[in-house]
């Protein structure tokens, strides 16, 4: 199921780096999101877009930027990766006509911050 | 804002039993509550869902609950299998946000 697709997978970085990570939809939808999960804190909300030219913070902002290029593009930066950055990141998109609220996942990138 | 309380953390069943996992909500604007089922190294996805002008839900095993007064829902898992360990997780989304406010997830092993 391929319909959002995050890269890389899996990603190694140090202390200090700047780190891109993408998400690309066909899902057609207007909204997408970037969570972290952490284990026992479940999905914390860092930004979220409803449209391309519409960027909102979510709960946990600080450290990190977006940038919606497209409709079917969202990419999250850690302009200064830190060690307690380090966790499994997921984009979702939603379709927002008010009727299906739910969420389609990717498949998640593994941030390791060393 | 919404506030979301999930229990239990972890849930152990024998293969067999029923699970039941328990979700309370702060916002009583909160009109759509869903459950994601997240397998181990897998994305969470979306299982089952009930909107505030039902009582409850089934589809197949799965059951969601919901009582608005007390505002409170639960999800439901009989004849549990093995395939059904997973962490899952509930929300409560407000008609007029679309944002999601998330449990913290239970952890459902199924022994066999």
């Amino acid at each position: 199921d391929a319909d959002v697709t995050q890269t890389p997978r899996n990603r190694i970085t140090k202390t200090g780096k700047r780190i891109m990570l993408e998400c690309s939809q066909t899902k057609g939808h207007d909204r997408m999101y970037w969570y972290r999960q952490d284990p026992g804190l479940g999905l914390r909300l860092i930004y979220y877009s409803f449209d391309v030219k519409d960027i909102n913070k979510g709960e946990i902002s600080d450290g990190y930027s977006v940038s919606r290029q497209a409709q079917a593009k969202f990419s999250l930066s850690l302009e200064s990766a830190i060690p307690n950055q380090t966790a499994l990141y997921f984009c979702a998109t939603s379709d927002g006509d008010g009727y299906n609220y739910g969420y389609t996942f990717g498949s998640g990138t593994r941030l390791t911050v060393v | 804002g919404e506030n979301v309380e999930q229990h239990p953390s972890t849930l152990s069943v024998q293969e067999g039993d029923s699970a039941v996992i328990k979700c309370t909500y702060s916002d009583s604007a909160s009109n759509y509550f869903p459950w994601y089922k997240q397998e181990l190294g897998k994305r969470p996805q979306l299982i089952i869902d009930i909107r505030s002008n039902v009582g409850e839900k089934k589809d197949q095993r799965i059951a969601v609950t919901l009582n608005k007064t007390a505002k409170h829902f639960s999800l439901h898992i009989t004849e549990t299998q093995p395939e059904d360990s997973a962490v899952y997780f509930c929300a409560a989304i407000s008609g007029g946000s679309y944002i999601p406010t998330f449990g913290r997830g239970t952890s459902l092993i199924v022994h066999p």
